[in-house]
């Protein structure tokens, strides 16, 4: 199946810094790439839709300056946190709709911790 | 907007005895996905259902779309220790089939 490629895997910061997370679909390529966050024990909320070539599309309550989101290829998404906090302390995970934009293929997700 | 609802949160079962774990959506879905996510890791897509009343077979594994499109269920035959993760169901967030919102997931425990 197709393949998903997200990095860094962890990341540990300190508060006020910038993290970038990359996601990549390894073979085949993704107009549109999701980024979901999960915490703990919790589901996945989705925060924003990565559209290849043009602006993210931001879900209700997610800060778009604050979460900014580049699709400037099809095969790569990327998604920095700006100025991270504590509470943003999470699980993000990038997914990638496979074939006729069906089922996600999902990358195997970032555990950011701010301190 | 859309609500996909899943039940129960947690279930703990004896390895041998089965399992089920429902969906449902407060609109009609064009299709629903189920998804295993184990600990420490990333969901895992596992089957799509897409047809009213279809039921679908993967081993121990048994999943099935509501006649009305609305509800879904995935039910486990003697589970067993590799069985243990959370388990999702997922709808299209709205028309189309893409992004997905999640139901919130049922962890199963397994007891050997």
């Amino acid at each position: 199946g197709a393949v998903v490629s997200q990095h860094p895997s962890r990341v540990i910061c300190k508060s006020g810094t910038s993290v970038k997370i990359e996601c990549r679909s390894l073979d085949f390529q993704a107009t549109t790439m999701f980024w979901y966050r999960q915490f703990p024990k919790q589901s996945l909320m989705l925060m924003a839709t990565s559209n290849e070539g043009s602006k993210a599309t931001y879900e209700q309550g997610v800060e778009k300056d604050k979460f900014l989101i580049n699709h400037a290829s099809l095969t790569l998404s990327t998604l920095t946190v700006t100025s991270a906090h504590p509470e943003d302390s999470s699980f993000y995970i990038c997914s990638a709709a496979g074939g006729n934009n069906e089922k996600l293929f999902f990358g195997s997700g970032t555990q950011l911790s701010v301190l | 907007g859309q609500q996909v609802m899943q039940i129960p949160q947690y279930q703990h079962v004896q390895e041998g005895e089965d399992f089920t774990t429902y969906c449902n959506s407060s609109t009609t879905l064009s299709n629903i996905q189920w998804y295993k996510q184990r600990p420490g890791g990333h969901p895992v897509f596992l089957i799509q259902l897409v047809k009213s009343g279809e039921v679908k077979k993967q081993k121990r594994l048994t999943f099935q779309f509501g006649e009305a499109k609305k509800n879904s269920s995935l039910h486990i035959t003697a589970t067993q220790t590799t069985d243990v993760g959370t388990y999702f169901c997922a709808g299209p967030f709205k028309s189309g089939n893409t992004p997905l919102v999640f139901g919130k997931g049922t962890r199963l425990s397994v007891i050997a």
